[in-house]
């Protein structure tokens, strides 16, 4: 069965500082990898996509990808309070050309 | 991304009852819309796929006859609970699927239904 396995949390991190979320998956065929934020009571919104190898930055998010050791990961600069929330990692099945196999979410807890 | 819409945003109804929620796709022609249930402190699960012009496909343990889905125009797909009981109640909330290649999903803002 396809997974994605996120830690659970919550993660606790100070403002200012940087939070790490972290995301695998099984599917060796999976070709894209979002990031979504969730508040609490709120649908999720897309805030990082990535499909290639490698890091990519936007503004204070940068997702980082390595398909051979089928790993994802987002890092949040300057963390701030407003950034507390569950956030879902996302991988497209490499079987479907639309489904997505979700993660449980990592809650981030930011502390002024 | 795309703009989604939800109605009812909130839903309270008596068990037995049936109850139908919209999901609109405002600025983008959405031939596949999901459905999600999401039970309060778990993940999304993914209930059924929405083809616009055919039939949906449902997730396995998902009953058809229960949630009822319509998708009649690309920019519409109705989700219908038919005789809601208290276990129904959750978040639900539809997605749709920008790009035939990329595969991001925007969502809704979601609809919670109580059961009573």
């Amino acid at each position: 069965q396809k997974e994605v396995e996120q830690n659970s949390g919550p993660l606790s991190v100070p403002e200012g500082a940087i939070a790490s979320l972290n995301c695998t998956y099984s599917d060796r065929g999976s070709q894209s990898f979002f990031w979504y934020r969730q508040y609490s009571g709120k649908s999720p919104e897309l805030i990082m996509f990535i499909y290639s190898n490698g890091d990519k930055e936007d503004g204070r998010f940068t997702a980082q990808l390595n398909k051979a050791s089928q790993y994802v990961s987002l890092l949040i600069r300057d963390s701030q309070p407003s950034d507390s929330a569950t956030y879902l990692c996302a991988v497209n099945s490499g079987d479907s050309n639309y489904q997505l196999i979700w993660g449980a979410g990592t809650k981030l807890i930011i502390k002024p | 991304g795309a703009v989604v819409s939800q109605h009812p945003s909130r839903v309270i109804c008596k068990s037995g009852t049936s109850v139908k929620i919209e999901c609109r796709s405002l600025d983008f022609q959405a031939t596949t819309m999901f459905w999600y249930r999401q039970f309060p402190k778990q993940s999304l699960m993914l209930m059924a796929t929405s083809n616009e012009g055919s039939k949906a496909t449902y997730e396995q343990g998902v009953e058809k006859d229960k949630f009822l889905i319509n998708h009649a125009s690309l920019t519409l797909s109705t989700l219908t609970v038919t005789s809601a009981h208290p276990e129904d109640s959750s978040f639900y909330i539809c997605s749709v699927q920008q790009g035939a290649v990329r595969n991001e999903q925007f969502f809704g803002p979601g609809t919670r239904l109580t059961v009573l």
